[in-house]
């Protein structure tokens, strides 16, 4: 497709659960990034990407966080031993160069932690 | 930090208005200002993206403007349609870097 896919779009889990959560940007981008979105606000940085590289994962919220792009194209966050607070819209948007070009956004996996 | 407000929080008005959003943010040394677009359960749609040594962009009945300056960005929607009707979001990136931080978003609804 020629947009950026994200999988699966809603997910629920039980808390203390491990989940993952995919990333598939558009083909040839070379900057990945993940924003966590809760109800009624902004998005917010989670971790960005460039190829493989993860150049900066200031945003994730606690080491139970954690992601990876082994290859330069798609992209898995996991969340270990989920918690409520954990409960979002996960956004990954990817983009042509490192700077200066529009980030294009999936759909995003909205996490439900009971 | 770079802090971003939107202003008004909500907006409904009737079709066929013109109408403005407002985005305001505190540090002016930004790459890139750009627009979004969301729908309920949606990711976010890119409207307009205006680079830092730009002043306006404009896309169909929408017209974007920047004051770096000032720290400010306006939305104008023009004969507003009810297919307008979603949460608009602007966001910044620091110039040096690449992520962006969002505002809390316009929720605009058009009434037919």
């Amino acid at each position: 497709g020629a947009g950026v896919s994200q999988s699966p779009r809603y997910k629920v889990a039980k808390r203390g659960q491990d989940v993952a959560l995919r990333c598939d940007p558009i083909s040839g981008h070379v900057s990945l990034f993940w924003y966590q979105q809760a109800l009624g606000q902004g998005p917010e940085f989670l971790t960005y990407f460039q190829n493989e590289a993860q150049l900066d994962k200031s945003g994730l919220p606690s080491d139970r966080f954690f992601a990876e792009r082994p290859e330069g194209s798609v992209s898995t966050l996991k969340i270990q031993r989920t918690q409520k607070e954990d409960s979002a819209v996960y956004l990954c948007a990817s983009s042509e160069v490192r700077g200066g070009a529009p980030q294009h956004f999936g759909d995003g996996t909205r996490l439900s932690i009971l | 930090k770079q802090e971003v407000t939107q202003i008004p929080a909500a907006l409904s008005v009737p079709e066929g208005e013109n109408l403005v959003l407002n985005c305001s943010f505190t540090d002016s040394a930004i790459y890139n200002l750009q627009w979004f677009r969301q729908d309920p359960g949606k990711g976010l749609t890119s409207l307009l993206l205006i680079q830092s040594s730009q002043r306006e962009q404009t896309s169909g009945r929408l017209n974007a403007s920047l004051d770096k300056s000032s720290g400010r960005s306006t939305l104008y929607i023009a004969a507003s349609q009810p297919g307008d009707s979603a949460t608009y979001l602007c966001a910044v990136d620091l110039a040096g870097t690449y992520k962006y931080i969002f505002g809390t978003g316009t929720r605009l609804k058009v009434l037919a």
